[in-house]
């Protein structure tokens, strides 16, 4: 079983709505959760960063994480086609020491 | 503020010849990562570096990757002999500290063994 988990999608949404992916994790020692964007050719740059429980608004992003349930949610409100990109979800073991990343989610904004 | 930098961008070479690649962190951030990133894949941890010292390198594949990061700054990573597997974009990251913090990329080295 992989430590962090998404579904590579792809994920296609229209122009305006709003887009939702999800990650769970296996390591309940995990603390800290981030999402990073990764455009085709590039490198991942982070684009929220969430360390308790709840919901964290910026911007048009909002991420969401349920420890409990160990699941990470990240919403895209008013998708725009520039948002097409792969959305890594990434998690901080304290045990481990370490972040390790999902194999990302392939998002799609349709104009 | 200078990014991290990494070069070669580009790298094509034949299997079994050796490859080397360079990263300069950015200023102060004494953290520094080696990831791999397969087509499709998220980025694989390869080696952890706290300054000068080597703090996590169980995923490195020993037999073939060394890595080095002398005086705490620069950091090469080199594969030797490479093998079609290799192929991938390495990609360093550096942060302030270790633990939970952000972690800013390079803009990777693609490598292609053929």
């Amino acid at each position: 079983q992989k430590e962090v988990e998404q579904n590579s999608g792809p994920l296609s949404v229209p122009e305006g709505a709003i887009a939702s992916l999800n990650c769970t994790y296996s390591d309940r020692g995990s603390q800290s959760f981030f999402w990073y964007r990764q455009y085709s050719g590039k490198s991942p740059e982070l684009i929220m960063s969430i360390y308790s429980n709840g919901d964290k608004e910026d911007g048009r992003f909002t991420a969401q994480l349920n420890k409990a349930s160990q699941y990470v949610s990240l919403l895209i409100r008013d998708s725009q086609p520039s948002d097409s990109a792969t959305y890594l979800c990434a998690g901080y073991s304290g045990g481990y020491q370490k972040v390790t990343f999902g194999t990302g989610t392939k998002l799609q904004v349709i104009p | 503020e200078a990014g991290v930098v990494q070069s070669p961008r580009y790298k094509i070479i034949e299997k079994k010849q050796p490859v080397a690649f360079w990263c300069n962190p950015i200023s102060g951030h004494n953290t520094l990562y080696w990831y791999r990133q397969n087509l499709g894949q998220g980025p694989e941890l390869l080696i952890r570096y706290e300054n000068e010292e080597a703090v996590d390198d169980s995923q490195l594949p020993k037999d073939r990757f060394s890595a080095e990061r002398l005086k705490g700054v620069d950091s090469t990573l080199k594969i030797q002999p490479a093998e079609l597997g290799d192929s991938a974009v390495y990609l360093c990251a550096t942060s302030i500290g270790s633990g939970a913090n952000v972690l800013t990329f390079g803009a990777g080295s693609r490598l292609t063994v053929l």
